[in-house]
C-alpha cells in the first residue's frame, strides 16, 4: 500500500513564526503536492513537484515555499505564519504519468 | 465556469440511495475521480472513470458520466452510516482540480 506520512496531525504556531510541514512517501513516486483545505472551498493546490529539486506554483502559492531535496520528501514552508494560513494542509503523491493521487492524513495548522 | 462544482450537503436515511453530483469544466479531461474523506482523515481514492465510458459500477458504487453536459455523478446504493463522509470529485487539467466537496450525512 502507498503510504504518505505527514509529520504532524496538529500544530499551533504564533503569528510571524517560520513553520515547516513535512511529508514523506514510501512508493518512489515522482510527483508530490501540497494542498490546503478550507470549508466550502475544497482543496486548493499550493505547490507541486515533478522531480527532485523541481517545484511549480499551484493556484495559491503566496506566503508559501517548498523544498524537495530528496525524492521521498516534500516540505511546505510558511516563512512568516499569518492567521489566514490557519487551515488543514494535505500532502499527496502520484506516480509519474499517472494522475490518481494518494493523500496523507493531513496537518491541521492553527496560527494564533 | 472555471470551477468544479458540487453541492455542499446531502442528507439521506440509512438504506436509501445517495446521489452526489458534480459539474466539471474541461471536456478533454481523460480521467475523473471520486475521493472520500472520513472525519479527521486524508482523502482516499474511491473510484474513477475514463472519459470514454458512460458508466462504471463497483459493488455499491455507480459512476455516471455525461460528457455533453460535463456532469459526473456518484450513486451509493444501500447507504450505510459508515458512508458518512465528504466526497470530492476531481478532474485532470494538467493536475488534479477538486470540487468543494459534498458532505454526506446518513441518518439511522
Amino acid at each position: 500500500d502507498v503510504k504518505v506520512t505527514q509529520s504532524s496531525r496538529y500544530l499551533v504556531k504564533r503569528t510571524g513564526e517560520k513553520v515547516f510541514l513535512e511529508c514523506v512517501q514510501d512508493m518512489d513516486h515522482e510527483n508530490m503536492f501540497w494542498y490546503r483545505q478550507d470549508p466550502g472551498l475544497g482543496l486548493r493546490l499550493i505547490y507541486f513537484s515533478y522531480d527532485v529539486k523541481m517545484k511549480e506554483k499551484g493556484d495559491i502559492p503566496e506566503g508559501y515555499s517548498v523544498s524537495r531535496e530528496k525524492k521521498e520528501r516534500f516540505s511546505l514552508i510558511l516563512e512568516s505564519a499569518s492567521t489566514n494560513q490557519t487551515s488543514m494542509y494535505l500532502c499527496a503523491s502520484s506516480k509519474g504519468g499517472r494522475t490518481e493521487a494518494f493523500f496523507g492524513q493531513g496537518t491541521r495548522l492553527t496560527v494564533v | 465556469g472555471e470551477d468544479v462544482e458540487q453541492s455542499l450537503f446531502l442528507s439521506v436515511r440509512e438504506g436509501d440511495s445517495s446521489v452526489i453530483n458534480c459539474t466539471y469544466t474541461d471536456s478533454s479531461s481523460t480521467y475523473l475521480y471520486w475521493y472520500k474523506q472520513e472525519p479527521g482523515a486524508g482523502l482516499q481514492l474511491l473510484t474513477y472513470i475514463f472519459s470514454n465510458m458512460d458508466m462504471k459500477q463497483d459493488q455499491r458504487l455507480t459512476v455516471l458520466l455525461n460528457k455533453k453536459d460535463k456532469h459526473l455523478s456518484l450513486r451509493i446504493a444501500d447507504t450505510q452510516t459508515g458512508d458518512s463522509a465528504i466526497y470530492f470529485c476531481a478532474e485532470v487539467r494538467g493536475k488534479l482540480i477538486f470540487g468543494q466537496g459534498t458532505e454526506l450525512s446518513v441518518k439511522p
